[in-house]
Protein backbone atom coordinates (compact mmCIF):
# COMPACT_ATOMS: atom_id res chain seq x y z
CA UNK A 1 0.00 0.00 0.00
CA UNK A 2 1.78 3.09 -1.03
CA UNK A 3 1.38 6.20 0.85
CA UNK A 4 0.50 8.75 -1.89
CA UNK A 5 -2.46 7.25 -3.74
CA UNK A 6 -2.29 7.29 -7.40
CA UNK A 7 -5.41 5.88 -9.61
CA UNK A 8 -3.84 2.56 -10.97
CA UNK A 9 -4.60 3.48 -15.06
CA UNK A 10 -5.09 6.14 -17.36
CA UNK A 11 -5.55 6.57 -21.01
CA UNK A 12 -6.39 8.69 -24.06
CA UNK A 13 -6.03 8.89 -27.46
CA UNK A 14 -3.42 11.08 -29.78
CA UNK A 15 -3.72 14.77 -29.38
CA UNK A 16 -5.51 14.93 -26.10
CA UNK A 17 -4.44 16.06 -22.45
CA UNK A 18 -4.89 13.87 -19.78
CA UNK A 19 -4.34 14.05 -16.25
CA UNK A 20 -2.84 12.26 -13.22
CA UNK A 21 -3.44 13.01 -9.96
CA UNK A 22 -1.75 12.06 -6.42
CA UNK A 23 -3.07 12.36 -3.10
CA UNK A 24 -1.26 12.61 0.11
CA UNK A 25 -1.37 13.87 3.76
CA UNK A 26 -0.38 17.19 4.81
CA UNK A 27 2.83 15.31 6.61
CA UNK A 28 4.16 14.68 2.79
CA UNK A 29 2.35 16.90 -0.23
CA UNK A 30 0.90 19.41 2.41
CA UNK A 31 4.70 20.37 3.45
CA UNK A 32 6.95 19.45 0.62
CA UNK A 33 7.21 19.71 -3.05
CA UNK A 34 5.55 17.00 -5.67
CA UNK A 35 8.38 15.19 -7.52
CA UNK A 36 6.56 12.93 -10.89
CA UNK A 37 8.63 10.64 -12.84
CA UNK A 38 8.36 8.56 -16.07
CA UNK A 39 9.16 5.39 -16.35
CA UNK A 40 9.30 3.02 -19.98
CA UNK A 41 9.08 -0.39 -20.15
CA UNK A 42 12.10 -2.12 -18.27
CA UNK A 43 14.18 0.96 -17.73
CA UNK A 44 14.54 3.25 -15.14
CA UNK A 45 12.35 5.59 -13.57
CA UNK A 46 13.45 9.26 -15.14
CA UNK A 47 12.66 12.55 -13.57
CA UNK A 48 9.89 14.70 -15.81
CA UNK A 49 9.04 17.59 -12.94
CA UNK A 50 10.60 18.78 -9.76
CA UNK A 51 9.36 21.11 -7.27
CA UNK A 52 5.70 21.03 -8.34
CA UNK A 53 5.67 22.10 -11.74
CA UNK A 54 9.53 22.64 -12.87
CA UNK A 55 10.66 20.96 -15.74
CA UNK A 56 14.59 19.59 -16.08
CA UNK A 57 16.03 21.08 -19.38
CA UNK A 58 14.89 18.23 -21.95
CA UNK A 59 11.50 17.46 -21.37
CA UNK A 60 8.75 18.56 -23.52
CA UNK A 61 6.51 21.84 -22.27
CA UNK A 62 3.57 19.10 -23.00
CA UNK A 63 4.34 17.83 -19.64
CA UNK A 64 3.36 19.93 -16.47
CA UNK A 65 2.50 19.54 -13.21
CA UNK A 66 0.35 21.30 -10.21
CA UNK A 67 -0.26 21.39 -6.15
CA UNK A 68 -3.40 22.34 -4.01
CA UNK A 69 -3.38 21.21 -0.11
CA UNK A 70 -2.41 17.41 -0.04
CA UNK A 71 -2.96 16.35 -4.12
CA UNK A 72 -1.10 17.29 -6.63
CA UNK A 73 -1.57 16.71 -10.84
CA UNK A 74 0.42 15.69 -13.84
CA UNK A 75 -1.23 17.12 -16.87
CA UNK A 76 0.15 15.45 -20.08
CA UNK A 77 -1.46 17.53 -23.54
CA UNK A 78 -0.93 16.79 -27.04
CA UNK A 79 -0.62 12.94 -25.96
CA UNK A 80 1.86 11.09 -27.73
CA UNK A 81 2.66 7.48 -28.52
CA UNK A 82 5.80 7.40 -26.75
CA UNK A 83 3.64 8.58 -23.79
CA UNK A 84 2.76 5.34 -23.14
CA UNK A 85 4.46 4.51 -19.47
CA UNK A 86 4.06 4.30 -15.94
CA UNK A 87 4.14 7.49 -14.09
CA UNK A 88 5.03 7.73 -10.53
CA UNK A 89 4.46 10.90 -8.06
CA UNK A 90 7.03 11.37 -5.49
CA UNK A 91 7.19 13.46 -2.13
CA UNK A 92 9.35 14.06 1.15
CA UNK A 93 7.27 12.89 4.04
CA UNK A 94 8.21 15.16 7.50
CA UNK A 95 7.14 12.09 9.88
CA UNK A 96 9.52 9.29 11.11
CA UNK A 97 12.39 11.15 10.65
CA UNK A 98 11.61 12.00 7.60
CA UNK A 99 11.69 9.39 4.86
CA UNK A 100 10.64 9.71 0.47
CA UNK A 101 6.99 8.17 -0.13
CA UNK A 102 6.00 7.46 -3.89
CA UNK A 103 2.78 6.91 -5.09
CA UNK A 104 1.55 3.12 -6.32
CA UNK A 105 2.07 4.27 -10.12
CA UNK A 106 -0.54 4.95 -13.09
CA UNK A 107 -0.12 3.38 -16.42
CA UNK A 108 -0.89 5.31 -18.89
CA UNK A 109 -2.12 3.72 -21.91
CA UNK A 110 -2.61 5.44 -25.49
CA UNK A 111 -5.05 4.01 -27.26
CA UNK B 1 26.34 13.44 -17.47
CA UNK B 2 26.40 11.37 -14.24
CA UNK B 3 25.54 7.77 -14.01
CA UNK B 4 24.85 5.44 -11.73
CA UNK B 5 25.36 1.55 -12.05
CA UNK B 6 24.42 -0.96 -9.22
CA UNK B 7 26.76 -4.28 -8.69
CA UNK B 8 26.23 -7.12 -6.93
CA UNK B 9 24.83 -10.57 -6.74
CA UNK B 10 21.74 -11.58 -8.49
CA UNK B 11 20.75 -14.13 -6.20
CA UNK B 12 20.65 -13.99 -2.50
CA UNK B 13 19.48 -17.36 0.34
CA UNK B 14 16.58 -16.64 2.11
CA UNK B 15 18.18 -15.38 5.82
CA UNK B 16 21.55 -14.42 4.24
CA UNK B 17 22.28 -10.28 3.48
CA UNK B 18 22.16 -8.64 0.36
CA UNK B 19 24.71 -5.83 -0.57
CA UNK B 20 24.83 -3.94 -3.44
CA UNK B 21 27.29 -1.10 -4.88
CA UNK B 22 26.41 1.86 -6.61
CA UNK B 23 29.38 3.55 -8.89
CA UNK B 24 28.87 7.00 -9.53
CA UNK B 25 30.61 8.08 -12.43
CA UNK B 26 30.63 11.76 -14.16
CA UNK B 27 30.41 13.56 -11.01
CA UNK B 28 31.97 13.29 -7.63
CA UNK B 29 30.22 11.61 -5.15
CA UNK B 30 31.68 14.24 -2.42
CA UNK B 31 29.70 17.38 -3.77
CA UNK B 32 27.88 18.95 -0.92
CA UNK B 33 25.29 19.88 -3.38
CA UNK B 34 23.66 16.20 -3.62
CA UNK B 35 22.83 13.07 -1.55
CA UNK B 36 22.65 9.48 -2.48
CA UNK B 37 20.15 6.77 -1.88
CA UNK B 38 18.46 3.26 -2.54
CA UNK B 39 15.08 2.22 -3.89
CA UNK B 40 13.76 -0.99 -4.36
CA UNK B 41 10.62 -1.53 -7.15
CA UNK B 42 9.11 -5.35 -6.64
CA UNK B 43 7.84 -7.13 -10.07
CA UNK B 44 5.04 -4.78 -11.03
CA UNK B 45 4.57 -3.27 -7.92
CA UNK B 46 5.49 0.65 -7.17
CA UNK B 47 8.20 2.25 -5.78
CA UNK B 48 9.79 1.84 -2.18
CA UNK B 49 12.76 4.17 -0.43
CA UNK B 50 14.63 2.16 1.44
CA UNK B 51 17.71 5.20 3.02
CA UNK B 52 19.71 7.84 1.92
CA UNK B 53 23.27 8.69 3.06
CA UNK B 54 24.96 12.50 2.62
CA UNK B 55 28.76 12.08 2.44
CA UNK B 56 29.98 13.10 5.91
CA UNK B 57 28.23 10.11 6.63
CA UNK B 58 25.12 10.32 8.06
CA UNK B 59 22.24 8.13 7.18
CA UNK B 60 18.53 8.03 7.07
CA UNK B 61 16.39 4.28 6.65
CA UNK B 62 12.96 3.32 5.86
CA UNK B 63 11.16 3.05 8.85
CA UNK B 64 9.76 -0.15 7.84
CA UNK B 65 13.31 -1.31 7.09
CA UNK B 66 15.46 0.57 9.58
CA UNK B 67 16.45 -2.37 11.66
CA UNK B 68 17.95 -4.37 8.52
CA UNK B 69 19.17 -1.81 6.64
CA UNK B 70 23.31 -0.29 6.75
CA UNK B 71 23.74 2.04 3.95
CA UNK B 72 27.77 3.08 4.00
CA UNK B 73 30.14 5.43 1.31
CA UNK B 74 33.24 5.61 -0.08
CA UNK B 75 34.62 8.42 -1.15
CA UNK B 76 37.57 7.53 -2.45
CA UNK B 77 36.02 5.01 -4.93
CA UNK B 78 33.16 6.98 -5.43
CA UNK B 79 30.76 4.51 -4.25
CA UNK B 80 28.17 3.73 -1.99
CA UNK B 81 26.62 0.72 -0.56
CA UNK B 82 23.49 -1.22 0.54
CA UNK B 83 23.11 -4.03 2.90
CA UNK B 84 19.72 -5.29 3.54
CA UNK B 85 20.75 -8.15 6.45
CA UNK B 86 17.93 -11.35 6.98
CA UNK B 87 16.32 -11.14 3.65
CA UNK B 88 12.97 -13.11 2.65
CA UNK B 89 11.62 -13.55 -0.46
CA UNK B 90 9.70 -10.66 0.15
CA UNK B 91 13.15 -8.85 -0.58
CA UNK B 92 12.67 -9.94 -4.21
CA UNK B 93 13.16 -6.61 -6.28
CA UNK B 94 14.78 -4.60 -8.64
CA UNK B 95 17.01 -2.37 -6.60
CA UNK B 96 18.21 1.41 -7.54
CA UNK B 97 20.53 3.16 -6.65
CA UNK B 98 19.57 7.21 -6.75
CA UNK B 99 20.98 10.68 -6.67
CA UNK B 100 18.76 13.72 -4.75
CA UNK B 101 19.90 17.09 -5.50
CA UNK B 102 20.22 20.27 -2.96
CA UNK B 103 18.86 22.96 -4.70
CA UNK B 104 19.13 26.42 -3.54
CA UNK B 105 15.83 27.61 -3.12
CA UNK B 106 13.91 24.82 -3.49
CA UNK B 107 13.17 20.95 -1.57
CA UNK B 108 15.82 17.92 -2.74
CA UNK B 109 14.71 15.90 -5.42
CA UNK B 110 15.94 12.71 -6.85
CA UNK B 111 17.47 13.61 -10.26
CA UNK B 112 19.00 10.63 -11.79
CA UNK B 113 18.60 6.67 -11.31
CA UNK B 114 20.88 4.25 -12.08
CA UNK B 115 19.18 1.22 -14.51
CA UNK B 116 18.27 -0.98 -11.33
CA UNK B 117 19.70 -4.26 -10.42
CA UNK B 118 17.39 -7.24 -9.96
CA UNK B 119 17.86 -9.12 -6.72
CA UNK B 120 16.06 -12.15 -5.90
CA UNK B 121 15.76 -14.13 -2.68
CA UNK B 122 15.85 -17.67 -3.06
CA UNK B 123 17.52 -20.87 -1.76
Amino acid sequence: QSVLTQPPSASGTPGQRVTISCSGSSSNIGSNTVNWYQQLPGTAPKLLIYSNNQRPSGVPDRFSGSKSGTSASLAISGLQSEDEADYYCAAWDDSLNGHWVFGGGTKLTVL
Amino acid sequence: QVQLQESGPGLVKPSQTLSLTCTVSGGSISSGSYYWSWIRQPAGKGLEWIGRIYTSGSTNYNPSLKSRVTISVDTSKNQFSLKLSSVTAADTAVYYCARVRLAAGSDPFIDYWGQGTLVTVSS
